[in-house]
């Protein structure tokens, strides 16, 4: 069964101060890992689909890396706008292209 | 691109009846799309894949008879909530799988309050 955690649950930032948040996983397969960002009351916002151990992606201040275990998404600079819960979700071989997501990391980013 | 349109956006209704909600990718063809309840503070949790032109597939625990998907065309998916009760309330979200790249991408969401 694929799983997924996310850390840290919450995160409070301030405004210029870069950090990560984490997502491991397991699965069988890996078919793509992928990022999204929401906002309270919406659904989920495509950020970034990983393929493969090694590829990064990037998009303004965000930045997506992947290893064979975890995933990072490193903010940096981040700004009051990027408050938000970022959702990690693995889609596995024999899936049926569903997704598997982590509880997501609550971002908070202080002015 | 990739634009993913939910309707209605919110509904309340009373105990017992019946609610449709659409699903529509705007600009792409989605021969699967998903539904996703999310309760509050939680992640989203997988109902069904509802694929074109077939039955759905319900993940364990979803009642089939009570949560009607119906895919009748590429860019359409709805979901009707048969006799509602107040334990329906929730955040329903769907989302089209454009392939490629196999990226699923979210509607708004509909929150359904069921008095």
């Amino acid at each position: 069964e694929d799983q997924v955690t996310q850390s840290p649950e919450a995160l409070r930032l301030q405004e210029g101060e870069s950090s990560s948040l984490n997502c491991s996983y397991t699965v069988s397969g890996l078919r793509g890992l992928f990022w999204y960002r929401q906002d309270p009351g919406k659904g989920p916002e495509f950020l970034f689909t990983l393929y493969s151990a090694g590829e990064e992606k990037e998009k303004e201040r965000l930045k997506a890396t992947l290893t064979k275990k975890e995933s990072f998404l490193h903010i940096t600079a981040p700004k009051p706008e990027d408050s938000a819960t970022y959702l990690c979700a693995v889609q596995g071989g024999g899936s049926n292209y569903k997704l598997t997501f982590g509880k997501g990391t609550l971002l908070t980013v202080n002015p | 691109g990739a634009v993913v349109s939910q309707h209605p956006s919110w509904v309340i209704c009373k105990s017992g009846t019946s609610v449709k909600i659409e699903c529509r990718s705007l600009d792409f063809q989605a021969t699967t799309m998903f539904w996703y309840r999310q309760f509050p503070k939680q992640s989203l949790m997988l109902m069904a894949t509802s694929n074109e032109g077939s039955k759905a597939t319900y993940e364990q625990g979803v009642e089939k008879d009570k949560f009607l998907i119906n895919h009748a065309s590429l860019t359409l998916s709805t979901l009707t909530v048969t006799s509602a009760h107040p334990e329906d309330s929730s955040f329903y979200i769907c989302s089209a799988r454009d392939s490629p790249p196999d990226t699923q991408y979210f509607g708004p969401g509909t929150r359904l309050t069921v008095l």
